[in-house]
Formats: C-alpha cells, sequence, structure tokens
C-alpha cells in the first residue's frame, strides 16, 4: 500500500541554525503535501502545505520543496529558535477528500540554546 | 471561537469497560476523521466520515466504533474488544467531503484525548 517515509526520526540542531527534514512517498498519483507540528499533548497543527503544481513555496522562515520526478518532498527551517522544539510530521495525499492522507513517522526537533 | 473541541482531555478505563470520546466541531466541516497515536510514532487512521449517517473503516478499525448523526459530532467508542487501546486519540476534520465541494484533503486536528486503560 501507499506509505511516506519520513527521516532522520530525531534532529538537534544549535539556535540560529538550519533545520531539514526529508520525506518520500510511493503513490504516484499524490499531489497534496502538508507539514504538520506536534507540541507535547497537544494536536498537530498544520504550518504549510504545497501542492504538485508548484516545486517550492516559502512561508517567513519555513520552506518546503517538491520533486515530483522522485517523489521527494522536504521541510526546510532556518534561523531556528526554541520554540520550533516540536515534533513534525509530513503527509502526502491525492486531490481528493475521499482519498486517505498517509503521514509520516515524524522528526522530533530539539533546538539547542 | 471556531474549532474542534475533543473530550475530555484525560481518560482512564479499566479492562473491559467500554469508554466513549468526544469530538466536535463548529467549522461546518463535511469529513471527519479519528486517528490513534502511540508514543514515538505517526497516526494511523482507525475510522473516517465524508458525510452524515455515513463513514468507513480506516487501517485500525478493530476494536473501535463511531457513529455520526450530526454534522457537528463523530464520537468514538473504544470497546471492551481492542486488546490495546491506551494511546493518545485525535480527531480531524476537512472542509470538503461528499458535498459537492472540491479541496486538497486539508484536515485540521482537535487537540486530543489520552487514553489509559488501568
Amino acid at each position: 500500500g501507499e506509505n511516506v517515509e519520513q527521516h532522520p526520526s530525531t534532529l538537534s540542531v544549535q539556535e540560529g541554525d538550519s533545520a531539514v527534514i526529508k520525506c518520500t512517498y510511493s503513490d504516484s498519483a499524490s499531489n497534496y503535501f502538508p507539514w504538520y507540528k506536534q507540541e507535547l499533548g497537544k494536536g498537530p497543527q498544520l504550518i504549510i502545505d504545497i501542492r504538485s503544481n508548484v516545486g517550492e513555496k516559502k512561508d517567513q522562515r519555513i520552506a518546503v520543496t517538491l520533486n515530483k520526478t522522485a517523489k521527494h518532498f522536504s521541510l526546510h527551517i532556518t534561523e531556528t529558535q526554541p520554540e520550533d522544539s516540536a515534533v513534525y510530521f509530513c503527509a502526502a495525499s491525492r486531490r481528493s477528500s475521499a482519498s486517505k492522507i498517509i503521514f509520516g513517522s515524524g522528526t522530533r526537533l530539539s533546538i539547542r540554546p | 471561537d471556531g474549532g474542534i473541541t475533543q473530550s475530555p482531555k484525560y481518560l482512564f478505563r479499566k479492562e473491559g469497560q467500554n469508554v466513549t470520546l468526544s469530538c466536535e466541531q463548529n467549522l461546518n466541516h463535511d469529513a471527519m476523521y479519528w486517528y490513534r497515536q502511540d508514543p514515538g510514532q505517526g497516526l494511523r487512521l482507525i475510522y473516517y466520515s465524508q458525510i452524515v449517517n455515513d463513514f468507513q473503516k480506516g487501517d485500525i478499525a478493530e476494536g473501535y466504533s463511531v457513529s455520526r448523526e450530526k454534522k457537528e459530532s463523530f464520537p468514538l467508542t473504544v470497546t471492551s474488544a481492542q486488546k490495546n487501546p491506551t494511546a493518545f486519540y485525535l480527531c480531524a476534520s476537512n472542509p470538503s467531503g461528499t458535498s459537492g465541494k472540491r479541496s486538497y484533503n486539508e484536515q485540521f486536528f482537535g487537540p486530543g484525548t489520552r487514553l489509559t486503560v488501568l
């Protein structure tokens, strides 16, 4: 079946440095790729998403890139801050809401002061 | 405020008991979902509903049941048949189901319920 692989499972970076999380997906019909941030004891929050008609999207310190040919997509966080510490999930889905959204296994990001 | 609410935040259950987790949304979203999250793992889909009075099994439906009698509400019952129910349960909703609106599969999550079986 469809799956999404996410790496690394844990990531520790110095405050102010950049963090990169990578995902690959198996369903070539996927065309919607959201990223979620989950803080301890809370539900995931959508932080950014990208659709297959674009290769890159940026929102302040966060950017996502998509390579449909290689079925890869990545999250980039620049100038990391302590409040960026959380678990991040990537996901992939086909356009219709009748399709399931497949989540990666998550990356625990820690920002060192 | 618009949003998705789940209650209670923490729930304790004795073995052999059924328990129902509440999920309510006032976003006028058609589709609703239930996920299970175990420590250090991703989200696994239990059940989902595209429209009132209709729902489908997800990947791990055994031991769970749902109902969708109202658009705003999608309660999840964890039955005694669920062998390992201790987990964090997340409810989500999506603006478009089968009402004719087309949209990407944007899901918005509630705050979660942590269920512990004693």
